[in-house]
């Protein structure tokens, strides 16, 4: 079974241009995720896809922030403007359902001068 | 706020020694989640317990839960030099659909 796909893995960029992150889930798995993990800090949920629908972006930057999940497969997450504190990994996974086991891919290292 | 918080922070310990982590939660919880962390790489699943479950094992891994408590404990035996990690708990917030994950212990185990 292949696990969740991540590009790029790596984005070095300066403040104030715009980056976008791709996720390819685990093939039927409903529920998708995208995370911010901060060096030395453990996962933030950004947003949670059921299908393609929103389920929770609570702590969603919306300012800067957007996602989308297309077909209720593959999803996009785009940050325009970026700031020097969207330095971090993004974690992208998915689960068959919510609350259940999540599996993640290997994340993008953003890194903004 | 965060609903996990791992103790301690980082532990170091001898290969074969037996590792002890340790997550408090605030609200009650449908399940909890143990999840691995390798330097650079994405997290991986590790355990699954539910509420009405007050022990799991997996391997050399042991969970337990006090819901009474809010808490719950990892047990690696008899560590290896590949178990070197961050180990993160997580839960669901009174119910909800997502999962909070903590901060994190970061263990070292020593050659």
């Amino acid at each position: 079974e292949a696990g969740v796909a991540q590009s790029p893995r790596y984005k070095i960029i300066e403040k104030r241009q715009s980056v976008a992150f791709w996720c390819n889930p685990i093939s039927g798995h409903a529920t998708l995720y995208w995370y911010q993990q901060i060096l030395g800090q453990g996962p933030k949920l950004l947003i949670q896809f059921q299908n393609n629908g929103v389920v929770d972006d609570s702590q969603l930057p919306k300012d800067r922030f957007s996602a989308e999940r297309l077909k209720g497969v593959d999803s996009t997450l785009k940050i325009q403007p970026a700031k020097l504190e969207d330095s971090a990994v993004y974690l992208c996974a998915s689960s068959l359902e919510a609350q259940e086991t999540q599996y993640f891919g290997p994340g993008t290292r953003l890194l903004v001068l | 706020s965060q609903q996990g918080e791992e103790d301690p922070q980082a532990l170091s310990i001898q290969e074969g020694e037996n590792a002890t982590m340790n997550c408090s939660y605030k609200t009650s919880i449908n399940n909890l989640q143990w999840y691995r962390q390798n330097s650079g790489r994405g997290l991986v699943h590790l355990i699954l317990i539910r509420s009405n479950e007050r022990e799991k094992h997996s391997g050399r891994l042991r969970v337990t839960l006090d819901t009474s408590k809010k808490s719950s404990s990892l047990l690696i035996t008899a560590s290896r030099a590949a178990d070197t990690a961050s180990y993160f708990c997580a839960t669901d917030v009174g119910g909800a659909q997502k999962l909070v994950f903590g901060q994190g212990t970061r263990l070292t185990i020593n050659p």
